[in-house]
């Protein structure tokens, strides 16, 4: 099946700093998910993006499918940013997606 | 967003016993759901797809006999762990996809903790 890696596995940066968060994956993707799991346990959507460029106020998200890779940027991090970061992709009819290890972000006030 | 809501949000059971969790999508209909399995500080792990009107479809090494899934309705999956054991404490969550055209977006649940005493 499709493998997903993302890194680094943990960052951790001052508030006000930007940082970019890397998932590769191993096959074409029909779907492309950012997420981001607060400390209950939610997942938060940020970005459905199988291809393309997206941004929603200070976080931007990029996709290059030929390249089978994607980033999450954070711009001005927060200390609400904090939390774990996850890239699902999917590459079947099936719609099912398939999660990478995500990313354990902490932002220092 | 679309909205995926799950009950109970955490419940703790004796060893032996079954335990039921409930995914229902508020605002769309779904002939598929999903049922994902997360330990502490781990990565989601798909379980299951639940596939309304039919069997779920189980991810290897999933014990099918032990983690009973139910698709009843359009926006309504169980999840059934029976005869729980304390290594199944885990955090379960469902998600759902939601298509637009020809694309989909999955929204998941606020997730189920169990603990199995």
């Amino acid at each position: 099946g499709i493998q997903v890696e993302q890194s680094p596995p943990d960052l951790i940066l001052q508030e006000g700093a930007n940082s970019t968060l890397r998932c590769n994956f191993s096959d074409s993707v029909n779907n492309l998910q950012w997420f981001h799991q607060n400390p209950w346990g939610q997942l938060i959507n940020l970005f459905y993006i199988p291809s393309g460029t997206k941004q929603n106020g200070r976080l931007s998200a990029t996709t290059v499918a030929t390249e089978r890779y994607s980033l999450l940027y954070i711009s001005s991090s927060q200390t609400t940013d904090s939390g774990v970061y996850f890239c699902a992709v999917g590459n079947s009819s099936a719609s099912k997606i398939i999660f990478g290890s995500g990313t354990r972000l902490s932002i220092r006030p | 967003g679309a909205v995926v809501s799950q009950h109970p949000s955490r419940v703790i059971c004796k060893s032996g016993t079954s335990v039921k969790i409930e995914c229902r999508s508020l605002d769309f209909q779904a002939t598929t759901m999903f049922w994902y399995r997360q330990f502490p500080k781990q990565s989601l792990m798909l379980m299951a797809t639940s596939n309304e009107g039919s069997k779920a479809t189980y991810e290897q090494g999933v014990e099918k006999d032990k983690f009973l899934i139910n698709h009843a309705s359009l926006t309504l999956s169980t999840l059934t762990v029976t005869s729980a054991h304390p290594e199944d404490s885990s955090f379960y969550i469902c998600s759902a996809p939601r298509t637009s055209g020809s694309t989909w977006e999955q929204y998941f649940g606020p997730g189920t903790r169990l603990t199995v005493t």
